[in-house]
């Protein structure tokens, strides 16, 4: 069975420094998706970022990218110049294509003003 | 882009009662929608995938017959929480997959409705 572990419940880091989160997955599959989702106290879902497994190159949207690294099964979240509206649960999600999403257990991010 | 909407966001019922959160997506069409349940502090957990037109897939453990769930159409799916007690209090979270050859493949999420039980 497929599982993501988030392994740091909760990170803290100043405004306009970068922090990277870290998520590691184990599957057998080899075409699947990858997803970090930003809970914040509204907890509204917001999607951050995808990435498609089959795609070598890191995905970057903004301020947040991704170092994926299939063979180890690792999915970081690098958020660069941290504002204090980042401050949110994180979820990194593996998706593959079977209809069902795996959550991790979350990482709680404080930005430090 | 897609939204997808909830109603109620908040409802406060008695035990014993029972009630229904609907979901919709509002600019897009689902042949598949989602239900979660998350707890303070806690992850999502899949309650059950909904498909339109055929019969919900729970996940171990989820009672079908207290958690109904309908996809009527390809833009609305409910969940009825019946005979509710205390212990059902929690925040429901729909999301909502669009139909299949599009162009893009995620879950876009409700935002979720906070049920108290008395």
């Amino acid at each position: 069975a497929q599982t993501v572990t988030q392994s740091q419940p909760e990170m803290s880091v100043q405004e306009a420094e970068t922090v990277t989160l870290s998520c590691t997955y184990d599957t057998s599959e080899s075409d699947y998706y990858l997803f970090w989702y930003k809970q914040p106290p509204s907890r509204q879902m917001i999607l951050v970022i995808r990435q498609e497994a089959y795609k070598q190159q890191n995905a970057t949207e903004n301020r947040f990218s991704v170092n994926f690294q299939k063979a180890a099964k690792s999915f970081s979240l690098k958020i660069s110049d941290s504002q204090l509206g980042d401050a949110a649960m994180y979820f990194c999600a593996y998706d593959n294509r079977d209809d069902k999403i795996i959550f991790g257990k979350g990482t709680r991010l404080h930005i430090l003003p | 882009g897609a939204v997808v909407s909830q109603h109620p966001s908040w409802v406060i019922c008695k035990s014993g009662t029972s009630v229904k959160i609907e979901c919709r997506s509002l600019d897009f069409q689902a042949t598949t929608m989602f239900w979660y349940r998350q707890f303070p502090k806690q992850s999502l957990m899949l309650m059950a995938t909904s498909n339109e037109g055929s019969k919900a897939t729970y996940e171990q453990g989820v009672e079908k017959d207290k958690f109904l769930i309908n996809h009527a159409s390809l833009t609305l799916s409910t969940l009825t929480v019946t005979s509710a007690h205390p212990e059902d209090s929690s925040f429901y979270i729909c999301s909502a997959r669009p139909v299949a050859g599009s162009a893009i493949y995620e879950q876009y999420f409700g935002p979720g409705t906070r049920l108290t039980v008395t």
